[in-house]
């Protein structure tokens, strides 16, 4: 089965810098990524996702890279928020399979 | 966009009782939801895939008995908790796809705290 290593497991960042978080996939057949943000008490919520068949996707201060080659795919968000602040999952997915494999997580903590 | 609304939010019961949870799609049919289960300061559990109008399928090591999943319609599924014990506390999580096999979103979570 897929197996999803998220790196790292926490992150600080100073206000207005950018964060990035990597993750890697072990299933070659997944083709679809997405990364969720998880904030205290809340269920997660889709902030950006992509597809195998694109290497990079964009929305606003977040972007999501895909190195199919590598199995790896990365989250990049430039000029952090205060509001940034929160728990960020990726996971992966066969197009088609129902479930979801979860990376492990990362605690995003921006430094006023 | 793709609302999922997750009922209650949070729950205190005694030991012994029983604890439903319901999960609705709020803006479109949901032909698959899944049952997630989440401990402090980790990911996402999954306990069960349910598709309406048949039973749920289980993931290796979730009790089919303990945790009963229902999903009467396409835009409800539920989520009871019978026989509760402390150790069945948790944030519960429920997720809901719109057929297209792809996005996921994600209820309110409901954290369960049995004393």
């Amino acid at each position: 089965g897929e197996n999803v290593e998220q790196h790292p497991s926490t992150l600080s960042v100073q206000e207005g810098d950018s964060a990035v978080i990597k993750c890697t996939y072990s299933d070659s057949a997944s083709n679809y990524f997405p990364w969720y943000k998880q904030e205290l008490g809340k269920g997660p919520q889709l902030i950006i996702d992509i597809r195998s068949n694109v290497g990079e996707k964009k929305d606003q201060r977040i972007a999501v890279t895909l190195n199919k080659t590598a199995k790896h795919f990365s989250l990049h968000i430039t000029e952090t928020q205060p509001e940034d602040s929160a728990v960020y999952f990726c996971a992966a997915k066969d197009f088609g399979n129902e479930k979801l494999t979860f990376g492990t997580g990362t605690r995003l903590t921006i430094i006023p | 966009g793709a609302v999922v609304s997750q009922h209650p939010s949070w729950v205190i019961c005694k030991s012994g009782t029983s604890v439903k949870i319901e999960c609705r799609s709020l803006d479109f049919q949901a032909t698959t939801m899944f049952w997630y289960r989440q401990f402090p300061k980790q990911s996402l559990m999954l306990m069960a895939t349910s598709n309406e109008g048949s039973k749920a399928t289980y993931e290796q090591g979730v009790e089919k008995d303990k945790f009963l999943i229902n999903h009467a319609s396409l835009t409800l599924s539920t989520l009871t908790v019978t026989s509760a014990h402390p150790e069945d506390s948790s944030f519960y999580i429920c997720s809901a796809s719109r057929g297209d096999n792809e996005k996921l979103f994600f209820g309110s979570g409901t954290q369960l705290s049995v004393l």
